[in-house]
């Protein structure tokens, strides 16, 4: 079935570790984007990619990191994670000049 | 991208429509309205788009002022299952690096009750 996925679903982490959540879609979008949403908040776009090859800030871009290496993945890394990063965090994609935006199912993260 | 207004919260009774606001009186002329929901924790779903003109597809309409400056959807006969958090969203098409993407704002929170 076509469509965006992220892994972990879930994850707890401990403060100062390094982690990487996944994003891939096999859509063939060439626009992908992660968002941060906390409780009682919207979402917040932390990073984005209108191509393979090329990213930008959202944002929230300080302590995280993106690349996109090819067209179907996108990955977020926590270089050392805070609890400030406690969070669920989306990945989404979207093909150019197009209307709607797919998102994943999100990732819970819990820093501690 | 321009910055919209809504408002906290909603209610509407099941069955009636429910009828969402959306001040974006800084839009500019390259700039859709999106509309998007989120039910409890799931990931946004795509509603409706528009540009000036009013559109309508299978989930709802949208109503956009002559002027732009703001705009309302409707969901022509609200259910239990439409309780969700709306966001509008004024989209850049073209012209900047800022092309495309969806910055959300607060939302509002409808609650279809029964």
């Amino acid at each position: 079935i076509a469509g965006i996925t992220q892994a972990p679903t879930s994850q707890i982490l401990a403060a100062g570790r390094r982690m990487t959540l996944r994003c891939t879609q096999d859509m063939r979008h060439n626009a992908m984007y992660w968002y941060r949403q906390d409780l009682g908040l919207g979402l917040r776009l932390i990073h984005y990619s209108n191509t393979a090859g090329t990213t930008g800030k959202g944002e929230v871009p300080d302590g995280y990191s993106v690349s996109r290496a090819n067209t179907d993945d996108f990955p977020l890394t926590l270089a050392s994670a805070v609890p400030s990063q406690t969070s669920v965090y989306f990945c989404a994609s979207k093909k150019t000049g197009g209307a709607e935006a797919f998102f994943g199912q999100g990732t819970r993260l819990t820093v501690v | 991208d321009a910055k919209t207004t809504q408002p906290p919260s909603m209610d509407c009774a099941e069955g009636r429509a429910a009828n969402l606001p959306c001040n974006h009186s800084t839009i500019s002329g390259n700039e859709y309205v999106y509309w998007y929901r989120q039910i409890h924790s799931q990931g946004p779903q795509y509603i409706i788009h528009g540009l000036k003109n009013n559109e309508t597809n299978e989930m709802a309409s949208l109503i956009i002022t002559e002027d732009r400056k703001s705009s309302t959807l409707i969901l022509p006969h609200a259910t239990l299952r439409d309780t969700a958090v709306y966001y509008c969203i004024a989209v850049m098409t073209h012209g900047s690096s800022n092309t495309g993407k969806l910055i959300f704002g607060q939302g509002t929170t409808l609650q279809v009750k029964p």
